[in-house]
């Protein structure tokens, strides 16, 4: 099993619509949970980061976290052509370490 | 917040050449980097840790006399990809660490070797 796991996709929606982008870890002891964007190219930029169980929210952004069943989610509301990126799912798996493992991303496309 | 600066951004050169990039703390001292390789459609992966002053530390699979990593000062690491092949090419990043378990990492621009 991997220690960060995302569906690569692509998951496609249309302009305007809700994408929700999952991502499983492996390390119940895990502390942080990132979330990236990455355009074709480029280095990845942070979107958002959560620590504690719930909703994170920011703009048009939210990220969900469930310690319990391990899972991260990132929501984007209001999607835009322009969110089409790969979204990167990194989790803090080393106690103590400031070294986050990256999952493979999922590319999103936001199609007008 | 923390900029990191990496160059070159892109580099094309011949198999067998030896290739040096660099990665510059901008507004802060680092007294350690990280540097990723990242293969298309593919996560990033971490390749070393640089540690200002002293040896690199690098990850399981990583070859050390390959992938030279030099950590002279504060504000400067460089990684330089020796006598480099095709399956070389890659994207590589580097980035400041974070300052706390729950920060994040500031990336470098990347740079995009291609070995011909």
């Amino acid at each position: 099993q991997k220690e960060v796991e995302q569906n690569s996709g692509p998951l496609s929606v249309p302009e305007g619509a809700i994408a929700s982008l999952n991502c499983t870890y492996s390390d119940r002891g895990s502390q942080s949970f990132f979330w990236y964007r990455q355009y074709s190219g480029k280095s990845p930029e942070l979107i958002m980061f959560i620590y504690s169980n719930g909703d994170k929210e920011d703009g048009r952004f939210t990220a969900q976290l469930n310690k319990a069943s391990q899972y991260v989610s990132l929501l984007i509301r209001d999607s835009q052509p322009s969110d089409s990126a790969t979204y990167l799912c990194a989790v803090n798996l080393r106690g103590g370490s400031y070294i986050p493992t990256f999952g493979r991303g999922t590319s999103l496309i936001v199609h007008p | 917040g923390a900029v990191v600066s990496q160059h070159p951004s892109r580099v094309i050169c011949k198999s067998g050449t030896s290739v040096k990039i660099e990665c510059r703390s901008l507004d802060f001292q680092a007294t350690t980097m990280f540097w990723y390789r990242q293969f298309p459609k593919q996560s990033l992966m971490l390749m070393a840790t640089s540690n200002e002053g002293s040896k690199a530390t690098y990850e399981q699979g990583v070859e050390k006399d390959k992938f030279l990593i030099n950590h002279a000062s504060l504000t400067l690491s460089t990684l330089t990809v020796t006598s480099a092949h095709p399956e070389d090419s890659s994207f590589y990043i580097c980035s400041a660490p974070p300052t706390g378990v729950n920060q994040p990492q500031h990336f470098g621009d990347g740079t995009r070797l291609s070995i011909l």
